[in-house]
């Protein structure tokens, strides 16, 4: 069976400094794995993705990940944090057989002025 | 359309009352999958559509959950004889095909029973 966890259910950070947002993974297959961001009010919208190749995965506003088999990780960084961050994170993994996510339990990233 | 839709945006309801909940996907896309997220969770996989066809409905919580895609574009998910613990944000996510295509979500249905 495939889980995520995500450590932290709350990230506070100032303005301008580094987010890290940490998941883990468990899964018997090789995964596919994904960030999502949630902002108020709003669908969930696809930050990044992992599926094969590159290890080290680029997203939308200057988010990037990076899968670390070893580790089981696919952390969530980017380098100088924005108020607009500010929002609900959540990590992923799918079941390739059916294509469905399974979600870790979400983060949600404060960002202070 | 130019994203996924869903209706009614809020749903309050009494206990015991009957819901049907709306997604309408992105028109493109093949596939459709229905979430349910509690508060402070994440969501969980309740059934998905290939087309019309509803290969796997292993998430659906028991048999008062039900969900439908007659035509293999619009779905719904009915609730009947609605209970407190069903109070939830439902999802409905489309995507072109399975596996490692992005899943564009909708806004949500929020479900409050009374």
């Amino acid at each position: 069976a495939q889980s995520v966890t995500q450590l932290g259910s709350h990230v506070s950070v100032s303005e301008g400094a580094l987010v890290l947002l940490r998941c883990n993974y468990s899964s018997s297959v090789p995964p596919y794995l994904f960030w999502y961001v949630q902002y108020p009010n709003q669908g969930l919208q696809l930050l990044l993705k992992y599926t094969t190749g590159a290890t080290l995965v680029k997203g939308i506003n200057g988010f990037e990940a990076e899968f670390k088999k070893s580790e089981t990780s696919f952390h969530l960084t980017k380098p100088s944090a924005h108020m607009s961050d500010a929002a609900e994170y959540f990590c992923a993994v799918s079941d390739q057989t059916r294509g469905k996510l399974i979600f870790g339990q979400g983060t949600e990233l404060s960002v202070k002025p | 359309g130019a994203g996924v839709s869903q209706s009614p945006r809020y749903k309050v309801t009494k206990r015991g009352q009957d819901v049907t909940l709306r997604c309408d996907p992105i028109s493109s896309h093949a596939t459709l999958y229905w979430y349910q997220q509690a508060l402070g969770q994440g969501p969980e996989f309740l059934t998905y559509f290939n087309y019309e066809a509803q290969p796997d409905k292993s998430g659906l919580p028991s048999d008062r959950f039900s969900a439908e895609r007659p035509e293999g574009s619009i779905s719904t998910l009915t609730i009947q004889r609605t209970e407190q613990r069903d109070s939830a944000m439902y999802r409905c996510a489309s995507s072109p095909l399975r596996t490692t295509d992005t899943q564009y979500f909708g806004p949500g249905t929020r479900l409050t029973v009374l």
